[in-house]
């Protein structure tokens, strides 16, 4: 099945700064997923992005799914962005979504 | 945020005992799935549902059962509990093919076999 891998596996930074996340994955996509998992456990969808450039806020994604990577750029990094951020994608055809070990994020004040 | 609730939030039980984890969703979405996330593993597959009273297995699917009988309740069950399912539980649902859609993520269930 696909395999899922993200870096750095931890990140700590100042409150500002600006971080780059990535996710490599070893076959083709037609989805890939960013999550945020909060310290309190909760699983929050940042992005859908199979290809292509998304941006939400200080967050945007990049994928390019020719060269199987992603990456997820925090701007302007706040407190309330710690915690760990997973991609994940499916094999194809399948159901099952492979999550990759996630980059755990502190940002300190 | 999808509707998505899970129910118990936490539960602790003892080992040999059964168990029954609800997942409820309100945005009739086609598909649910069962995940356990357990540290150095990330979160894996347990059962998935593609309609009412469809199931089938995930990567981590023994010692657990499923089972869907309408379209917004997805119930996994733990007939014998053991310390090994101690773990957190994500309910999770997409609308079809997880190849082509977006799943959403209920809050979580603690769960402590003891």
């Amino acid at each position: 099945g696909i395999q899922v891998e993200q870096s750095p596996p931890d990140l700590i930074l100042q409150e500002g700064a600006n971080s780059t996340l990535r996710c490599n994955f070893s076959d083709s996509v037609n989805n890939l997923q960013w999550f945020h998992q909060n310290p309190w456990g909760q699983l929050i969808n940042l992005f859908y992005i199979p290809s292509g450039t998304k941006q939400n806020g200080r967050l945007s994604a990049t994928t390019v799914a020719t060269e199987r990577y992603s990456l997820l750029y925090i701007s302007s990094s706040q407190t309330t962005d710690s915690g760990v951020y997973f991609c994940a994608a499916p094999n194809f055809g399948n159901e099952k979504l492979t999550f990759g070990t996630g980059t755990r994020l502190t940002i300190i004040p | 945020d999808a509707g998505i609730t899970q129910s118990p939030r936490h539960k602790v039980t003892e080992t040999g005992t059964p168990v029954t984890l609800r997942c409820h969703q309100t945005e009739n979405h086609r598909y649910m799935y069962w995940y356990r996330q357990d540290p150095g593993h990330g979160l894996r597959l347990i059962h998935y549902s593609y309609g009412v009273k469809d199931t089938d297995k995930g990567e981590v699917s023994d010692g657990y059962s499923v089972s869907r009988s309408k379209t917004e309740d997805f119930l996994l069950t733990l007939e014998s509990a053991t310390s090994s399912q101690t773990s957190v539980y994500f309910c999770a649902i997409s609308e079809s093919l997880s190849s082509y859609n977006e799943q959403f993520f209920g809050p979580g269930t603690r769960l402590t076999v003891l």
